[in-house]
């Protein structure tokens, strides 16, 4: 159980472009959804935190308008950079969990999306 | 300010016993959790620790002491594919997760 899908494994986009990362609950609904940016050798870095129905709370210093979410529904949330840059590439990782309380804190990870803008 | 606090990189031997430290000042407590990661990948969950003692899951123990903020996980008959870096993170007061920059583990035969 608690798994979770991200679509799309890597993307070569160029410098200007958007681009559209999925991540997907597939057996538990997912109340909150997290979106990491990890750059390589460093920590995961916290861009935002989505919760169904309502808008992301995103992290001082992230682009909201750059990096739009997309919450909508238990089981889907969508993360797209808008106008792409090679400063963007990254390895961009979801995660999602369930009900607040007990074993359900638990936050199950994506496997991430490797994005390389040209 | 809240702070999780663990070794930037550690060595051990095949078949050995490791014990990776982590220590946290938070705003609350609502769990701590420790995550895998291999280069290149995302984390993935290991385990979970509310109250106080020693959580055993096969070969990977995990202590919490939530008194003096203190956990450590412990990795018996260590293999090479446990090479990787290991995750702490805590859970505060709004059920934030704050993470530990990772304990990267070397193992050599």
């Amino acid at each position: 159980g608690a798994v979770v899908s991200q679509h799309p494994s890597w993307v070569i986009c160029k410098s200007g472009t958007s681009v559209k990362i999925e991540c997907r609950s597939l057996d538990f609904q997912a109340t909150t959804m997290f979106w990491y940016r990890q750059f390589p050798k460093q920590s995961l870095m916290l861009m935002a935190t989505s919760n169904e129905g309502s808008k992301a709370t995103y992290e001082q210093g992230v682009e909201k308008d750059k990096f739009l979410i997309n919450h909508a529904s238990l089981t889907l949330s969508t993360l797209t950079v808008t106008s792409a840059h090679p400063e963007d590439s990254s390895f961009y990782i979801c995660s999602a969990r369930g009900l607040a309380g007990g074993d359900t804190d638990t936050q199950y990870f994506g496997p991430g999306t490797r994005l390389t803008v040209l | 300010g809240q702070n999780i606090d663990q070794p930037t990189e550690m060595t051990a031997t095949e078949g050995a016993i490791v014990q990776i430290n982590c220590t946290y000042q938070t705003s609350g407590f609502n769990g701590l959790f420790w995550y895998q990661q291999h280069a290149g990948e995302a984390p993935t969950f290991l385990s979970y620790n509310v109250l106080d003692g020693l959580e055993e899951k096969g070969r990977f123990s995990s202590f919490l002491s939530r008194s003096k903020g203190y956990s450590y996980l412990l990795l018996k008959e260590l293999q090479m594919k446990d090479s990787a870096s290991y995750l702490c993170a805590v859970m505060d007061s709004n059920y934030q997760l704050i993470w530990g920059a990772g304990t990267k583990l070397i193992i050599k035969p």
